[in-house]
């Protein structure tokens, strides 16, 4: 299976709103409501961000929330903070007990 | 808090075995409805799912590498394996070992430099 499309990068202000895109195609996130988030800072691994499209785990702040149209899952951080900058990535349930990550997207804040 | 934490060797050469090892603590691998599995990340790259094990010992591998990959689980020390064959320099990334859901991976190792070198 191909990994998913996420854009290399995104940018805000402090304060600010920014939307990370994970396109799949209907093998993956089209068709399962299984898409979660990670989040990377540097030198570490990764952490749980948002699972199930839009859940949130305990201690995970509600500035980060999650969505899904068709075949695209959405990560939105609300009022960014300068701790929120890191890498981000996306996976998919793709069927027949596969997973595919999306190739990650660096959030900078301005 | 369920801990998770790899060992195994830091270097490995081209055309051998890759072998690791995830011990993990708060919690039983055989607890029933748990998955564990590997993660791993070339240095400056994404994250590519290498395969899962769940509290039965079934397995589920990526199609990209199920010829080489084998995951087993070893009930009576709580931990679960990763065995890699025929690595080449591709090979050569951080392994993290995962657990405990199948539909996300909760809980995280902190990560293990493989490097493929002769």
């Amino acid at each position: 299976q191909s990994a998913l499309t996420q854009p290399p990068s995104v940018s805000g202000s402090p304060g600010q709103s920014v939307t990370i895109s994970c396109t799949g195609t209907s093998s993956d996130v089209g068709n399962y409501n299984f898409v979660s988030w990670y989040q990377q800072h540097p030198g570490k691994a990764p952490q749980l961000l948002i699972s199930d499209v839009n859940k949130r785990p305990s201690g995970v702040p509600d500035r980060f929330s999650g969505s899904k149209s068709g075949n695209t899952a959405s990560l939105t951080i609300s009022g960014l903070q300068s701790d929120d900058e890191a890498d981000y990535y996306c996976c998919s349930y793709a069927g027949n007990y596969n997973w595919v990550f999306g190739g990650g997207t660096k959030v900078t804040v301005l | 808090q369920m801990q998770l934490q790899e060992s195994g060797p830091g270097v490995v050469k081209p055309s051998e075995t890759l072998s690791l090892t995830c011990s993990v603590s708060g919690d039983s691998v055989t607890n029933s409805g748990y998955y564990w599995g590997w993660i791993r990340q070339p240095p400056g790259k994404g994250l590519e799912w290498i395969g899962s094990i769940d509290y039965r010992g079934t397995t589920f591998y990526s199609p990209s590498l199920k010829s080489r990959v084998t995951i087993s689980l070893d009930t009576s020390k709580d931990h679960f394996s990763l065995s890699l064959r025929s690595v080449t320099a591709a090979d050569t990334a951080i392994y993290y070992c995962v657990g405990p859901r199948w539909l996300q991976f909760t809980y995280w190792s902190h990560g293990t430099l493989v490097t493929v070198s002769s």
